[in-house]
């Protein structure tokens, strides 16, 4: 089946940096990925829906400043949390879409900022 | 706009009992309906389509439109199908998912 992976799986950094999250489809190629946060024990929210070649939709009320998303190739999209605080300490898990409409998932990201 | 409802966070019972899931939506279209599947410390997986109507380790869901509802069920419920499951529905290629129901099977 098709696989997507993400890098990191966790990442611990101070108030005020950046982070990078990486997001592959390893043996496909996806035109749309998205991007979610996932709250403890509580659903997916999806943040924004990144395409190759172009920029990303962003999900009302996410700040596209600060939740930055590029999708440079149809195998890989980045996701930079800018001047992380603590409230975005989260889960973050992206999704690719392959071309017969199916998401596959990967196993997320686990930020924690201090 | 899209809704999915399922009305309970938790759901236990005993190996061998049927199970239900409960999903209900909200769609003005004709909707594309998901289950999906998290098991402990796994990333989420596609458990069932409805467009598919196909039976996954024992599990099937029925689009209902009149009572907009697609319950997820298993006749025997076994331990290992002890996990978070999310019903979700595609529209314009996005998923909107429910809040999750956590499913324990006792021995």
């Amino acid at each position: 089946g098709a696989v997507v992976s993400q890098h990191p799986s966790r990442v611990i950094c101070k108030s005020g940096t950046s982070v990078k999250i990486e997001c592959r489809s390893l043996d496909f190629q996806a035109t749309t990925m998205f991007w979610y946060r996932q709250f403890p024990k509580k659903s997916l929210m999806l943040m924004a829906t990144s395409n190759e070649g172009s920029k990303a939709t962003y999900e009302q009320g996410v700040e596209k400043d600060k939740f930055l998303i590029n999708h440079a190739s149809l195998t890989l999209s980045t996701l930079t949390v800018t001047s992380a605080h603590p409230e975005d300490s989260s889960f973050y898990i992206c999704s690719a879409r392959t071309f017969a409409d199916t998401q596959y998932f990967g196993p997320g990201t686990r930020l924690t900022v201090l | 706009a899209q809704r999915v409802t399922q009305p309970e966070k938790l759901l236990s019972v005993f190996k061998g009992a049927p199970v239900e899931l409960k999903c209900n939506y909200s769609y003005s279209g004709s909707p594309e309906l998901f289950w999906y599947v998290q098991y402990s410390r796994q990333r989420l997986q596609l458990l069932l389509r409805h467009i598919s109507r196909e039976s996954i380790k024992g599990f099937t869901a029925d689009l209902n439109k009149g009572e907009t509802s697609f319950h997820l069920k298993k006749p025997f419920a076994q331990e290992e199908d002890s996990a978070m499951y999310y019903c979700a529905l595609l529209s314009y290629g996005k998923l909107t998912f429910g809040q999750g129901t956590i499913l324990t099977v006792h021995p």
